[in-house]
């Protein structure tokens, strides 16, 4: 897997735009970039993934730079729900192994 | 997506024990995982479990003590053997859905929480 790396934590204010940004310089040409969330002691949430166009789902929105060297993920409208650790992956065999590292803890303030 | 469920959802044990965690999904799936997440920590990956064949196993661990099963495209079970205190940990199953591109997705199961005393 590319190594990726993440702020070890974030606040936002309820109803903004959450960014989480992630660094990936090692990424190959052929590695997607995947977000997942982990809201406390529950099982991993996907949330998006792309390769290199900008992609948005009904959860968040992924923007990657053109050299693909890192992303944002980005969260709209947040709310006390989004709070939750949110992983930045980017593996190397499609998406069967994934490589959890330690992720953005995300906070949204009330 | 799929929908995952996995019994049980948190078990007390003994050391010395086993536990078998049953991982079940709603459709037919190519690959199904199990993962370990330590109390504080993110999450390992144990294993890939093989359909009617042995499972892979990751470095660090190891059939005997992580036998795993998987009899169909939609069942699979983790046992954790012999535990100690320090297996204690969130045990999940995940599965890849998807047509072999790059719309493949792994989705997770709610986990199963084992506290060894």
């Amino acid at each position: 897997d590319a190594k990726t790396t993440q702020p070890t934590s974030m606040d936002c204010a309820e109803g903004r735009a959450a960014n989480l940004p992630c660094n990936h310089s090692t990424i190959s040409g052929n590695e997607y970039v995947y977000w997942y969330r982990q809201i406390h002691s529950q099982g991993p949430q996907y949330i998006i993934h792309g390769l290199k166009n900008n992609e948005t789902n009904e959860m968040a929105s992924l923007i990657i730079t053109e050299d693909r060297k890192s992303s944002t993920l980005i969260l709209p409208h947040a709310t006390l729900r989004d709070t939750a650790v949110y992983y930045c992956i980017a593996p190397n065999f499609g998406n069967e192994k994934l490589t959890f590292g330690t992720g953005t803890r995300l906070t949204i303030i009330p | 997506s799929a929908v995952i469920s996995q019994k049980p959802s948190r078990d007390i044990c003994q050391r010395g024990t086993s536990l078998t965690i049953q991982c079940q999904v709603d459709s037919q799936v190519t690959m199904m995982f199990w993962y370990r997440q330590q109390p504080g920590q993110s999450l390992t990956l144990i294993a890939t479990a093989n359909q009617g064949s042995e499972a892979t196993y990751e470095s660090g661990f190891v059939i005997d003590k992580f036998p795993i099963s998987r009899p169909n495209l939609t069942f699979s079970t983790l046992t954790v053997s012999n535990m100690s205190p320090e297996d204690s940990s969130i045990y999940l199953c995940s599965v890849l859905t998807g047509v072999g591109d790059s719309t493949d997705t792994q989705y997770f199961g709610p986990g199963t929480r084992l506290t060894v005393l």
